[in-house]
């Protein structure tokens, strides 16, 4: 049970727009940044959203992070094939001693 | 380009300690933010803790009782100990560099760990 909330599945057709969505609390996203990460099969995560809407060097801006009280959201739009993978969020957590919190992962799927 | 690399024993025994090694090449190890995180095969992500270059920790509340963490400056490496290891800590282990606290901006390309005897 992981302490952020994701859809475990979304899906796109080339070109489309999504969203994945990722749902905390107070303790974490209500009051810390989010962040992304891109997992390609496979292969090691990758930072892809940091400090809630920020992109690393090399991101293209298809992708793009937006956070509201307890609640965050990854838009991925002009939907591509290499685009499916597994995407995570997480959140610095402030209860206990504090600690990384993350999200269960969405698997995106481009059909 | 900074980049890392796990390495340490692919099978540990039950009730055995966990010894893993991140080695940072292309930069200095000065800085940063080190940290341990696992996914057991077709799941999710698990932060295991976290270490700065001054020795000082944060870890999971759920593993904390089980893990140590150690930076070793001269050599560019930073440590994982994982005690009384049992087949639910069969994972592929990560480490990662984040330039702040809370963020992962760095990937190992990770290490399978699998605890059986």
């Amino acid at each position: 049970q992981s302490v952020l909330t994701q859809p475990p599945s979304a899906s796109g057709t080339p070109g489309q727009r999504v969203t994945i969505s990722c749902s905390g609390s107070s303790s974490n996203i209500g009051s810390n940044y989010v962040y992304w990460y891109q997992q390609l099969p496979g292969t090691a995560p990758k930072l892809l959203i940091y400090r809630n809407n920020q992109r690393p060097s090399g991101v293209p801006d298809r992708f793009s992070g937006s956070k509201s009280g307890t609640s965050a959201s990854l838009a991925i739009s002009g939907l591509r094939s290499e685009d499916e993978a597994d995407y995570y969020c997480a959140a610095w957590d402030d209860s206990l001693s504090g600690w990384v919190v993350f999200g269960g992962g969405t698997k995106l799927t481009v059909l | 380009q900074v980049q890392l690399q796990e390495s340490g024993p692919g099978l540990v025994k039950p009730s055995e300690t966990l010894s893993l090694t991140c080695t940072v090449s292309g930069g200095s190890i000065s800085s940063y933010y080190w940290s341990w995180i696992r996914q057991p095969a077709g799941k999710g992500l698990e932060w295991i803790g976290r270490i700065y270059t001054s020795g000082s920790t944060n870890y999971n509340p759920s593993l904390k009782s089980r893990v140590t963490m150690s930076v070793d400056t001269s050599k560019n490496q930073f440590s994982l100990k994982l005690s009384s290891v049992t087949a639910a800590d069969t994972a592929v282990y990560y480490c990662g560099l984040g330039v702040a606290p809370d963020a992962f901006d760095i990937w190992g390309q990770g290490t399978m760990v699998t605890v059986s005897s």
